[in-house]
């Protein structure tokens, strides 16, 4: 168990629809990552949040949004879906941004659009 | 832009040694870590290397040359639970991972 929690762990939903994927970080960890991996794809970076701001930015689609909220939990926040989000997302956590500090990954929420 | 290759898939027979190679061309470079995926979970850490040279632990090892971009990891005594895949990843300014290489691992 690597400490990190993702809620729900599936979702599924029909095209058009919006959804929120919610993570905590393990305890004691101020930086939070979200990546999407789609099948037999690799981890796509999407956005990294430290201590409540927004650090890094990847290929996050202008459709999806993210935050991190004061208690340091995490939503992705995804609307206008479609069949090509359907992907696993990960959420991991670390201590902060010095170099070494390994990301801990969550199970991941299983998201299915129809 | 960033570019991090490994093979697609390898095989291997189990006691046996294999070695996972990945090469790497980032803009920066602040360390290279390996990660295993079983399927359908999580990735879970094993090693991270920002210097040259081989990082041991266990069973596994893994080494890094940053003038030639490339890194390793080395998974001796291969078990059957070692089949999954391995995940090369380098920090830049955010974690940037590899498609990761699909070990199977044959009785």
């Amino acid at each position: 168990d690597s400490g990190v929690t993702q809620t729900p762990k599936h979702l599924i939903t029909a095209t058009g629809q919006r959804v929120t994927l919610r993570c905590s970080p393990r305890s004691g960890d101020l930086s939070v990552y979200w990546y999407q991996q789609s099948l037999d794809q690799g981890l796509q970076f999407l956005i990294q949040y430290y201590n409540g701001e927004e650090r890094a930015k990847g290929n996050i689609l202008e459709r999806f949004s993210a935050q991190q909220f004061p208690d340091l939990h995490s939503e992705l926040n995804l609307s206008s879906l479609e069949l090509g989000d359907s992907a696993l997302y990960f959420c991991a956590s670390s201590v902060g941004l010095a170099e070494g500090s390994p990301l801990h990954f969550g199970n991941g929420t299983r998201l299915t659009v129809t | 832009g960033q570019n991090i290759d490994q093979p697609t898939e390898m095989t291997a027979t189990e006691g046996a040694i294999v070695q996972i190679n990945c090469t790497y061309q980032t803009s920066g470079f602040n360390g290279l870590f390996w990660y295993q995926q079983h399927a359908g979970e999580a990735p879970t850490f094993l090693s991270y290397n920002v210097l040259d040279g081989l990082e041991e632990k266990g069973r596994f090892s893994s080494f890094l040359s940053r003038s030639k971009g490339y890194s390793y990891l080395l998974l001796k005594e291969l078990q059957m639970k070692d089949s999954a895949s391995y995940l090369c990843a380098v920090l830049t300014d955010k974690l940037i991972f590899g498609t990761g290489t699909r070990l199977q691992v044959f009785p």
